[in-house]
C-alpha cells in the first residue's frame, strides 16, 4: 500500500510564477490535508478537504493561494504570483476518515524555493 | 496562545539509554487526540504514536511510549534504548474534537550519540 505521494520534491520558481504543489492520498483515503512549515518551526494547518469540497481553509492565506481535490485525480495546492516569504516546506497528509483517533499521514512534502 | 509546547529545543542523549521529550498542551475541549511525529534530516514526517484524551492506558508502540498526565496537561514521548537512528526533530501535535485542523508544538532535536 503506497503512502502518500506528493510531486515534485523540490520546486523552484521565480518571483511572479505560478507554484503547482500535487498531493496523492493513500489509498482509501478521501481526506486531505496540507501544512506548511517554515525553517525550524512546526507544520502550520492551511486547508482540509475532502472529495471535491474544500471544508476548512481557515489557515490559507487570503490571496494567491488556492486548493483543489477533484473528483479524479490527486490534490492541488496553488499559488499564484510566489514571493520569497512563500519558500517553505508543504506537506499534505490523508486520513481516511475524519475521527479524531485517525492519524494523518504525511507525504515527504514539497520544498517550495523563490528567487 | 499557544497550543503546544515542546520546551526542549535540543536534546542530546547516549547510544542505548532513554530520553524524554517534553510536551504541555492547551484546551478545554473534553476530546482531544496527541500524536508525536519524527522528522529525520531527509525531510519526512513519521508518524510514532498517539494518545486519546480518554485513554485510560499510556500508549506503547515498541520502543516508544507515550507519559499522558492529563491534569498537568502534558504527553511526554519517551524513547527506551536510543539507536543513532533516532537522531531527527520530534514534533508534539494535538487534534481537538470540534476542530479540523492539527496543531504542532516547535519541535525538539534529538541527537544520540554514539
Amino acid at each position: 500500500n503506497a503512502g502518500v505521494m506528493q510531486n515534485p520534491r523540490h520546486l523552484v520558481r521565480r518571483r511572479g510564477q505560478e507554484a503547482r504543489l500535487r498531493c496523492s492520498p493513500m489509498k482509501g483515503h478521501s481526506h486531505v490535508y496540507w501544512y506548511r512549515q517554515l525553517p525550524e518551526e512546526g507544520l502550520k494547518f492551511m486547508v482540509y478537504l475532502q472529495k471535491e469540497n474544500i471544508i476548512d481553509e481557515s489557515g490559507m492565506p487570503k490571496e494567491r493561494f488556492s486548493a483543489e481535490f477533484p473528483k479524479e485525480g490527486p490534490s492541488i495546492l496553488r499559488i499564484q504570483q510566489v514571493v520569497r516569504g512563500d519558500s517553505a516546506a508543504y506537506f499534505c497528509a490523508s486520513s481516511p476518515k475524519h475521527l479524531l483517533t485517525d492519524t494523518q499521514y504525511f507525504g515527504p512534502g514539497t520544498r517550495l524555493t523563490v528567487l | 496562545a499557544q497550543k503546544i509546547t515542546q520546551t526542549q529545543p535540543g536534546m542530546f542523549v547516549q547510544e542505548k539509554e532513554a530520553v524524554t521529550l517534553d510536551c504541555t498542551y492547551d484546551t478545554s475541549d473534553p476530546s482531544y487526540g496527541l500524536f508525536w511525529y519524527k522528522q529525520p534530516s531527509s525531510g519526512e514526517m513519521i508518524f510514532l504514536i498517539y494518545q486519546g484524551s480518554y485513554d485510560q492506558q499510556n500508549a506503547t508502540e515498541g520502543r516508544y511510549s507515550l507519559n499522558f498526565q492529563k491534569a498537568r496537561k502534558s504527553a511526554n514521548l519517551v524513547i527506551s534504548a536510543s539507536q543513532l537512528g533516532d537522531s531527527a526533530m520530534y514534533f508534539c501535535a494535538m487534534r481537538e474534537g470540534l476542530v479540523n485542523d492539527m496543531r504542532f508544538g516547535a519541535g525538539t532535536r534529538l541527537t544520540v550519540k554514539p
